[in-house]
C-alpha cells in the first residue's frame, strides 16, 4: 500500500520568506510526527500529532514553527521568516496508535534550503 | 530516557552476517529496544522492536541479553543495501516519540 508521501521533495527559498511543507500519513494512522535533520545531525523530533490535536509541541525550535492537521490526515509545517539555520531535511512518520509500540513509518523528507 | 550506545561504525563483507551491538544498560522492566536504520538521503525505516524474548522477522534478527542492558541486531546475509546507519532505541514507556542518537555506519564490502 501507499506509504507516507511529502512534498516537495525539495525547496529552496530566501531567507525571510514564508515556507508550506505537506505531509500525508499512511490511511488510517492516527499518529503522525515530525522530525528534522540537519546536515550531519541526528533526527530531532518537533512535533506530535494525536488526531488533529498536538499534544506536544515541545521540539518546536521556534514560534516561526507552526503546524496544523486537518481531517486527522494531512499535517501541514509552516515555517515563517526563514532562517539559514532552518536548512534540513524535515521528516514526517505516522503509526497507527501512539501508545507502547513505537513502530513509525516516515516519509522520504522535504529538503529545505534557505538561501 | 535510557541511554544506549553504539559503536560509531562497523564493517562486514557482502553476504556475511552483520552483527550490530548497544548498549542500554539503564534500560527499565516496561521499555523496549526498537532498531531502526536510515539508507543514505531516505528516511529511517523500522527494523524490528523486542522487550525481553529474541524476535526475528524477514529483515533481520534480534538477540537481548537475559539482564536486558544490551541487545545486538544481526542481519544474517548483509548486502550493499544494507549499507545504512542503524539506530538503537530505547523510548521511554509513556513517551511517544523516538529520540534517534548517533547510530552505527555500517559499510557493507563487495
Amino acid at each position: 500500500g501507499a506509504g507516507v508521501s511529502q512534498s516537495p521533495s525539495n525547496k529552496v527559498t530566501e531567507k525571510g520568506k514564508d515556507v508550506e511543507l505537506r505531509c500525508d500519513p499512511i490511511s488510517g494512522h492516527t499518529a503522525l510526527y515530525w522530525y528534522r535533520q540537519s546536515l550531519g545531525q541526528g533526527l530531532e523530533f518537533l512535533i506530535y500529532f494525536q488526531g488533529n490535536s498536538a499534544p506536544d509541541k515541545s521540539g518546536l525550535p521556534s514560534d516561526r514553527f507552526s503546524a496544523e492537521r486537518t481531517g486527522g490526515s494531512v499535517s501541514t509545517l509552516t515555517i515563517q521568516r526563514t532562517q539559514q539555520e532552518d536548512s534540513a531535511v524535515y521528516l514526517c512518520a505516522s503509526s497507527f496508535g501512539a501508545g507502547r509500540v513505537r513502530k513509525q513509518y516516515f516519509g522520504p523528507g522535504t529538503r529545505l534550503t534557505v538561501t | 530516557d535510557a541511554k544506549t550506545t553504539q559503536p560509531t561504525s562497523m564493517d562486514c563483507a557482502e553476504g556475511r552476517a552483520a552483527n550490530l551491538p548497544c548498549n542500554h544498560s539503564t534500560i527499565s522492566g516496561n521499555e523496549y529496544v526498537y532498531w531502526y536504520r536510515q539508507i543514505h538521503s531516505q528516511g529511517p525505516q523500522y527494523i524490528i522492536h523486542g522487550l525481553k524474548n529474541n524476535e526475528t522477522n524477514e529483515m533481520a534478527s534480534l538477540i537481548i541479553t537475559e539482564d536486558r542492558k544490551s541487545s545486538t541486531l544481526i542481519l544474517p546475509h548483509a548486502t550493499l543495501r544494507d549499507t545504512a546507519v542503524y539506530y538503537c532505541i530505547v523510548p521511554p514507556d509513556s513517551s511517544y516519540k523516538l529520540i534517534f542518537g548517533s547510530g552505527t555506519r555500517l559499510l557493507v564490502r563487495p
